[in-house]
């Protein structure tokens, strides 16, 4: 069974930083692309990263573009979220999802982690 | 970046009865297009992939479609687990941009 287990979330001030893991097991996790998706409470889903399945390619919204560092290590079967510069509006649920076979659409999902911006 | 205009934005509708929820791209993104279902405090679940795949284990109900830049997904006969918010999400290129949702409730 596919699991995605999210952790490191927490209470921030702004402007400092937070890292965030995400644990799996149940495949072959070395395999796969994985990605960030969050979402603020109350409202809809938006994808903050994605990285490769051998960290060769990285992608970023650009809400966080600069502030975010997407990376993962296959040999503990972990992809983290290096946050800094956190604003208020960085204030969400964050999941890690990882994709079906054939396209980035996210057939596994974490349960999140909550982390909330605020002085 | 490519924009997924979802609508509506909220739907309520009788049990058994037909539900369709679209989005269109901004620009051409063939078939890979993708819709979810999130229930209330729990993660969203995959539901279509490729545009009209349907993921494992999802009821046949639900079905999706395309025509040209506008993508459907219909619920045939809704039933009260269907309650939720869907999201489509277009898998075509980085930002991978999700639709603004839509709030489906029983009538």
């Amino acid at each position: 069974e596919v699991q995605l287990v999210e952790s490191g979330g927490g209470l921030v001030q702004p402007g400092r930083s937070l890292k965030l893991s995400c644990v799996a097991s149940g495949f072959t996790f070395s395999n796969y692309g994985m990605n960030w998706i969050r979402q603020a409470p109350g409202k809809g889903l938006e994808w903050v990263a994605y990285i490769s399945s051998g960290s060769s390619y990285i992608y970023y919204a650009e809400t966080v573009k600069g502030r975010f560092t997407i990376s993962r290590d296959n040999a503990k079967n972990t992809l983290y979220l290096q946050m800094t510069s956190l604003r208020s509006e960085d204030t969400a649920l964050y999941y890690c999802a990882r994709h079906q076979g054939g396209g980035i659409w996210f057939a596994y999902w974490g349960q999140g982690t909550l982390v909330t911006v605020s002085s | 970046d490519i924009q997924m205009t979802q609508s509506p934005a909220s739907l309520s509708a009788s049990l058994e009865e037909i539900v369709t929820i679209t989005c269109q791209a901004s620009q051409d993104i063939g078939n890979w297009l993708a819709w979810y279902q999130q229930k209330p405090g729990k993660s969203p679940q995959l539901l279509i992939y490729g545009a009209t795949s349907l993921a494992d284990g999802v009821p046949s109900r639900f079905s999706g479609s395309r025509s040209g830049t506008q993508y459907s997904l219909k619920i045939s006969r809704l039933q009260v687990e269907d309650i939720g918010i869907y999201y489509c999400q277009q898998a075509s290129s980085a930002p991978f941009t999700f639709g603004s949702g839509t709030k489906l409730e029983i009538k």
